[in-house]
């Protein structure tokens, strides 16, 4: 079976501080891709970024990091200087070739940046 | 591009009805997924449409059905309505071609009440 587990219920910072959100997956598909997606207050979820599971490279994209390790089926996602404008909820999604590629999503992390 | 639309947006049934949601993708994508999101339960995946066939389905049970029309339209429908179902129901189209899920785009989302 799939599965996305994000820990973190709720994480608070100060504008400006860095902070990591963290993503555990399983599976036992070798072929799956993992997914981050951002939920702001207005509700519609917006793409943030795919990675598959053979490119291991973490990336970087202005201000977002994520950092994908196969070993520990971890897809952490950084964010350096936050601002206000990051609060929403961050979710990490996994889909595997077992079962077409439906996509599995976590239970979400509610990031509030504080002025 | 225009980006995904739902209507209705907001929606307010009593149990025991029947619901249809619509879905507009964007304009070239042929793949239209149906999420439900809910506090409890988080976002959880109904089903895929491609090419008018349902490509992949989710642990729903028999009440909840979609079709997808030749232009990609897609509706979902709820029959005899539970108090359970109340949520936010996402469409999400992506362009489904071969070589992975590919980041999906996200609609507004239905919000439905079930009373």
């Amino acid at each position: 079976a799939q599965k996305v587990t994000q820990a973190q219920t709720e994480i608070s910072v100060v504008e400006k501080e860095d902070v990591t959100l963290d993503c555990v997956y399983e599976t036992r598909d070798t072929t799956y891709y993992l997914f981050w997606y951002k939920q702001p207050p207005s509700g519609e979820l917006v793409f943030l970024i795919r990675r598959n599971s053979f490119d291991e490279q973490n990336e970087i994209s202005g201000r977002y990091s994520w950092n994908f390790q196969k070993s520990t089926s971890s897809f952490n996602f950084t964010i350096t200087a936050s601002q206000v404008v990051d609060s929403a909820v961050y979710f990490c999604a996994l889909s595997g070739n077992t079962g077409g590629f439906k996509t599995i999503f976590g239970a979400g992390t509610r990031l509030f940046v504080k002025a | 591009k225009a980006g995904v639309t739902q209507t209705p947006r907001y929606l307010i049934k009593t149990r025991g009805q029947q619901v249809t949601l619509s879905c507009s993708p964007i304009s070239g994508h042929r793949s239209v997924s149906w999420y439900q999101q809910t506090p409890g339960q988080g976002l959880q995946f109904l089903f895929e449409y491609f090419s008018e066939t349902q490509r992949n389905k989710g642990n729903f049970p028999g009440r909840f059905s979609g079709r997808q029309f030749s232009n990609s339209r897609s509706e979902m429908n709820v029959s005899t309505l539970e108090l359970g179902d109340s949520a936010l129901y996402l469409c999400a189209s992506s362009n489904g071609l071969a070589g992975g899920p590919g980041e999906q785009f996200f609609g507004p989302g239905t919000r439905l009440t079930v009373l």
